[in-house]
């Protein structure tokens, strides 16, 4: 079965401290990863996904499939960073594609 | 940068009632979905919809459940007898024409049920 787990449901750093906020996935072919951000009172709105392999407000992510990971990382979090985080599987249906979404991660910066 | 609208931000209505939410997808966007987000819970799938019809639809999805496309541009979820536990935050997303196209998402609509 599809399924993307996110095992924190909050995660607290100081700024300037590394952030790690971690996503296993389970699926049976090729996965297509996006990690989504929503900012308090905002939409949901996309981060990165993992074909671009790109690095987007300081964030990264590797896909490891070894391990059925997306783990979103950061190295110097800032306060700004605050918001909920939302790991999400691309899955192919019959004529259509759906998103399979983790539970969400929220995560504060502190002072 | 073009945006996905959604309207109104808040419905508040009464059990048993019909409630209409209502979405303008990007206009050059070809797949249309929504989503169910209830409070403190993950986001859920509700249905998808292509080329004017239904395209996928979880089992939230229901009779009580319909969408619709009534004029080329707003994407309508029609709740017919609302119940205390629909209650959410409703987002609907569109996405351009190829498959790994990200979902662009509306701010969503909070339904509440009284």
């Amino acid at each position: 079965a599809q399924r993307v787990t996110q095992p924190e449901k909050l995660l607290s750093v100081f700024k300037g401290a590394p952030v790690e906020l971690k996503c296993n996935y389970s699926y049976s072919g090729s996965p297509e990863l996006f990690w989504y951000v929503q900012y308090s009172r905002q939409r949901l709105q996309l981060l990165l996904r993992h074909i671009s392999r790109e690095s987007i407000k300081g964030f990264t992510a590797d896909l490891n499939k070894g391990e059925t990971s997306f783990h979103l990382k950061k190295p110097f979090a800032q306060e700004e960073d605050s918001a909920m985080y939302y790991c999400a599987l691309l899955v192919p249906m019959d004529s259509n594609y759906q998103l399979i979404w983790g539970a969400g991660t929220k995560l504060i910066i502190k002072p | 940068e073009p945006e996905v609208t959604q309207t109104p931000s808040h419905q508040v209505t009464q059990m048993g009632q019909e409630v209409i939410l209502r979405c303008v997808p990007i206009s050059n966007h070809l797949y249309f979905y929504w989503y169910r987000q209830i409070l403190g819970q993950k986001v859920e799938f509700l249905v998808s919809f292509y080329n004017n019809e239904i395209s996928e639809k979880s089992e939230i999805f229901d009779d009580q459940f319909s969408v619709e496309r009534p004029d080329g541009s707003n994407f309508t979820l029609k709740i017919r007898s609302t119940k205390l536990e629909d209650s959410a935050m409703y987002f609907c997303a569109s996405r351009a024409g190829q498959y790994n196209q990200p979902q662009h998402f509306g701010d969503g609509t909070r339904l509440s049920i009284l």
